[in-house]
Order: structure tokens, then C-alpha cells, then sequence
């Protein structure tokens, strides 16, 4: 059971390039998350996700665009790189049938953005 | 809307001492309310949670936190920490229309031998 994996673990981008970092589960959660950390700032959720086909923003979506074909996976899109998007991006899911959900986290994904 | 403050950026103590760290929390339900770790470069681990019943709740490598409605805290505390317990320390609360977690901004804890 590999539960919540994200790919790729490090990258460099440049400004103004566009990349996509991959979050993929095999628990069969319905509900889908992605959050950036930030030194000092704890964990911010940029979209999340409570089922195929529907995706909503979190508190910082600025930037970035998600989708949710597939009930395993929810990508996670920077159109124009910045500077500011530097950050440590993590994917978690989870189930809502389960009542209190526990949120299941990736390993994370480190970006730097030059 | 819901938020967690973890009042204390850095705490130091030595091998052995105790520990206690704050998390207070604004939520207009009864929360669900959770502890996570994080040791450098590395994802986040769940310590424990607090849903309903006893308030104080045990979670995994002797941890333990105790909820108090009154003081709206969720600390959590360890009687006698050993260095591998050198991390940053998240606070969380449920809530939402997504049941998303939203967190504290997180203790970073240091272990002197």
C-alpha cells in the first residue's frame, strides 16, 4: 500500500516556466488536498478536491490550477513560475465517509523557482 | 472560520527534561484537533488526535496532549525527551467546507544533550 506519493521530490524551475507536480493515492480517498509550507508559516492550502471532476481553491491559489480527473490523481499545475512560489508542496488525502478524516500526507515535493 | 496559534517559534530543552508545547485554536464546533511532526526534510507524521471523549489523548513515541475547552489548548507535552524528538512540531484543526486541516505555524524544537 504505497498511499500517498508525489512526484518529483526536488526541482528547479525557471521564472516563467510551467511544470507539474503529480500527487497520486491508491487508498481510494474521496477527498484530495495540496498545501505549500513556507518557513514560519506552517502549511497553506492552495486547492483542494472532494471528488472527480470537482476542485475548489484554498486560501492561496494564486498562481497555481488543479484538476481531478480520476479519483487517484490530482496534479497540481504552475502556469508562470515565481520566485514567490518557491516552497515545499505537499499532497495529503482522505476519506470523508470515515466521519473525523485523518488526513494522509506525501513525502512532499521541494521547488525552487530561479 | 477556523486558526491554530502555536505561540512558541523555538523551544530548547535538555535530553531528559520535560516537555509541554502550546497550541491554542479558534473553532465554533466542538474541534477535532491533531499533533503532527515533522523532522527535516521529511513529510509530516501524525503524533495523535483528539475527536471526542477523554481529554487527554496518548499518541506514538510517548506523547501525549490534553484538550481543555475552557482554555481553547490543545498542548501537547512529553515527561522526558530524548534528542531524536528534535523537529518541528505542528498543531491542526478540522474543519471547513473541504474538512481540510488548517495549522499552527509550527515550534521548531531543539534538544541540547
Amino acid at each position: 500500500n504505497a498511499g500517498v506519493t508525489q512526484t518529483p521530490k526536488f526541482h528547479i524551475l525557471k521564472i516563467g516556466q510551467s511544470m507539474t507536480l503529480q500527487c497520486t493515492q491508491d487508498m481510494n480517498h474521496n477527498y484530495m488536498y495540496w498545501y505549500r509550507q513556507d518557513p514560519g508559516m506552517g502549511l497553506k492550502l492552495i486547492y483542494y478536491s472532494v471528488g472527480a471532476g470537482i476542485t475548489d481553491k484554498g486560501e492561496v491559489p494564486n498562481g497555481y490550477n488543479v484538476s481531478r480527473s480520476t479519483t487517484e490523481d490530482f496534479p497540481l499545475r504552475l502556469e508562470l513560475a515565481a520566485p514567490s512560489q518557491t516552497s515545499v508542496y505537499f499532497c495529503a488525502s482522505s476519506n470523508r465517509n470515515s466521519g473525523a478524516n485523518v488526513l494522509t500526507f506525501g513525502a512532499g515535493s521541494r521547488l525552487t523557482v530561479l | 472560520a477556523q486558526s491554530v496559534t502555536q505561540p512558541d517559534i523555538h523551544i530548547t530543552v535538555s535530553e531528559g527534561a520535560s516537555l509541554e508545547l502550546r497550541c491554542n485554536y479558534s473553532y465554533g464546533a466542538t474541534p477535532y484537533l491533531f499533533w503532527y511532526v515533522q523532522s527535516p526534510g521529511q513529510g509530516l507524521q501524525l503524533l495523535l488526535k483528539y475527536f471526542s471523549g477523554d481529554t487527554l489523548v496518548q499518541g506514538i513515541k510517548g506523547f501525549e496532549a490534553e484538550f481543555k475547552r475552557s482554555q481553547s489548548s490543545f498542548n501537547l507535552r512529553k515527561p522526558s525527551v530524548h534528542w531524536s524528538d528534535a523537529a518541528e512540531y505542528f498543531c491542526a484543526v478540522l474543519g471547513g467546507s473541504a474538512r481540510q486541516l488548517t495549522f499552527g505555524s509550527g515550534t521548531q524544537l531543539t534538544v541540547l544533550p
